[in-house]
């Protein structure tokens, strides 16, 4: 049974036009994250939320927004999308505190035009 | 600052043994996860090591913590087709501020039939 959902699987917008993409979690999980991978790369925190505490990374572009409206969803806005946007986007959960173990969804794959 | 470091390429024939390296720099880590990536597709968790044990054996995996040199191995004992793909290890810290893992590059790992 999927404990990570994430939608779309895939993802092609154009330039310039917000999209935004979707997580949610069957664990109950306290902590949920985004993340970006770009094409043979590790995957980058964007930022995490500890219940409703957003936390963002200090490099994340202001352009990457997020909101979590309840324990079980997340969605991930970009609101204007460039060229170099172009990832897959990983989203995860964890139970609670530092150093619990992240459970991954399987990921959208997002292709800007 | 931390810093995760894996070779980026394996090649083995099936029915080998597969050992992948990882070195990393953060003494203090807690946790030290391997995470598995099949093409398109999200992190899924293998195994994982607390930082007070030297050795973990799960199934075909076994995973070897050498704490004074810093450096995580992981061995596939057997080594199937179904087996290809990128392998990441990652760190988790202790300490206040970010709950990031820190992430490989990974390693791509390729089973000759």
């Amino acid at each position: 049974d999927a404990m990570v959902i994430q939608n779309p699987r895939y993802q092609v917008t154009q330039f310039g036009k917000p999209v935004t993409l979707s997580c949610s979690q069957t664990l109950n999980h306290n902590v949920m994250y985004w993340y970006q991978q770009k094409s043979s790369q590790a995957p980058k925190l964007l930022f995490h939320y500890y219940d409703k505490d957003f936390n963002n990374e200090a490099d994340t572009p202001d352009n990457f927004q997020s909101r979590r409206p309840n324990t079980s969803f997340c969605f991930l806005d970009i609101r204007s999308p460039g060229l170099g946007d172009t990832a897959m986007y990983l989203c995860a959960t964890s139970r609670a505190s530092r150093g619990d173990t992240q459970y991954f969804g399987p990921g959208t794959r997002l292709t800007v035009l | 600052g931390e810093d995760v470091e894996q070779s980026l390429f394996l090649s083995v024939r099936e029915g080998d043994s597969s050992v992948i390296n990882c070195t990393y720099t953060d003494s203090s880590s807690t946790y030290l996860y391997w995470y598995k990536q099949e093409p398109g597709a999200g992190l899924q968790l293998l195994t994982y090591i607390f930082s007070n044990m030297d050795m973990k054996q799960d199934q075909r995996l076994t995973v070897l913590l050498n704490k004074k040199d810093k450096h995580l191995s992981l061995r596939i004992a057997d080594t199937q087709t179904g087996d290809s793909a990128i392998y990441f290890c990652a760190e988790s810290p202790p300490g206040a501020g970010s709950y990031q893992l820190t992430f490989g590059k990974g390693t791509k790992l390729s089973v000759i039939p």
